[in-house]
C-alpha cells in the first residue's frame, strides 16, 4: 500500500521567502507529526495533529512556522521569512493512533535549502 | 522525556549477530521503548518496541533489563542494508505520547 509521501523531495529558496511543505499521510492514519532534521543531527519534533483536537505544537522553534491538517488528510508546514538555519530536511509521519505504543510511519522528507 | 545513552558507533562483519545498547535508566514505568533506524538519505523506519518482555519480529529481537534501566536491540545476521543509525527511544504516555525524542543514536556499519 501507499505510504507517507511528502512534496517537494527538494526545495531552495532564498532567505526571507516563505516555502510551503506538503505531507500525505497514510489513509486512516489519525495521528501526524512533523520532525526537523539538520545535518548530522538526530530529528527534532515540531508539531504533532490528532484527529480534531488541539495540535500540539511545543516543538514549534519559532512564530515563522505554522502547520495545518485538514481532517485527517494533508498536512501543510509553513516557514515564513526564511533564515539559513531553517535549512534542514523537514519529516513527516503518520501512525494508526496516538499513543507510546504505536509505530510511527515516515515520509522520505522534504530537503529545505535557504541560500 | 528519559534520557538515553547510546554508543557512538558499532561495527559488524555481514553474517553475524549484531547487539546494540541503550540505557535509559529514567525511564518510567509507563514508557515503552521503541527502536528505529535511519538508512542513508531516508526517513526513518521502525524496528521494534517493547514495554517489559523480551519481543521478537521478523526484524529484530529486543532484550529488556528486568529493571528496564537498559535494553539492547538484537539484530541475529547483519547485512548490508542494516547498516544505518539506530536510535533507541523511550516513548511517554500522557500529554507527549507518541512524540518520538530522538537522541544521536549509534551508527552501525556492516563489513562484507
Amino acid at each position: 500500500g501507499a505510504g507517507v509521501s511528502q512534496s517537494p523531495s527538494n526545495k531552495v529558496t532564498e532567505k526571507g521567502k516563505d516555502v510551503e511543505l506538503r505531507c500525505d499521510p497514510i489513509s486512516g492514519h489519525t495521528a501526524l507529526y512533523w520532525y526537523r532534521q539538520r545535518l548530522g543531527q538526530g530529528l527534532e519534533f515540531l508539531i504533532y495533529f490528532q484527529g480534531n483536537s488541539a495540535p500540539d505544537k511545543s516543538g514549534l522553534p519559532s512564530d515563522r512556522f505554522s502547520a495545518e491538517r485538514t481532517g485527517e488528510s494533508v498536512s501543510t508546514l509553513t516557514i515564513q521569512r526564511t533564515q539559513q538555519e531553517d535549512s534542514a530536511v523537514y519529516l513527516c509521519a503518520s501512525s494508526l493512533a496516538p499513543g507510546p505504543y504505536n509505530e510511527q510511519f515516515f515520509g522520505p522528507g522534504t530537503r529545505l535549502t535557504v541560500l | 522525556d528519559a534520557k538515553t545513552t547510546q554508543p557512538n558507533s558499532m561495527e559488524s562483519n555481514e553474517e553475524e549477530p549484531v547487539h546494540l545498547p541503550c540505557n535509559h535508566s529514567t525511564i518510567s514505568g509507563t514508557d515503552y521503548i521503541h527502536w528505529y533506524r535511519q538508512l542513508p538519505s531516508q526517513g526513518p523506519e521502525y524496528v521494534i518496541h517493547g514495554l517489559t518482555s523480551n519481543v521478537n519480529n521478523r526484524m529484530a529481537s529486543l532484550a529488556i533489563a528486568e529493571d528496564r534501566k537498559s535494553s539492547t536491540l538484537i539484530l541475529h545476521r547483519a547485512t548490508l542494508r542494516d547498516a544505518a543509525v539506530y536510535y533507541c527511544i523511550p516513548s511517554a504516555g500522557g500529554t507527549s505520547y507518541g512524540k518520538l525524542t530522538f537522541g544521536q543514536g549509534t551508527i552501525l556499519t556492516v563489513h562484507p
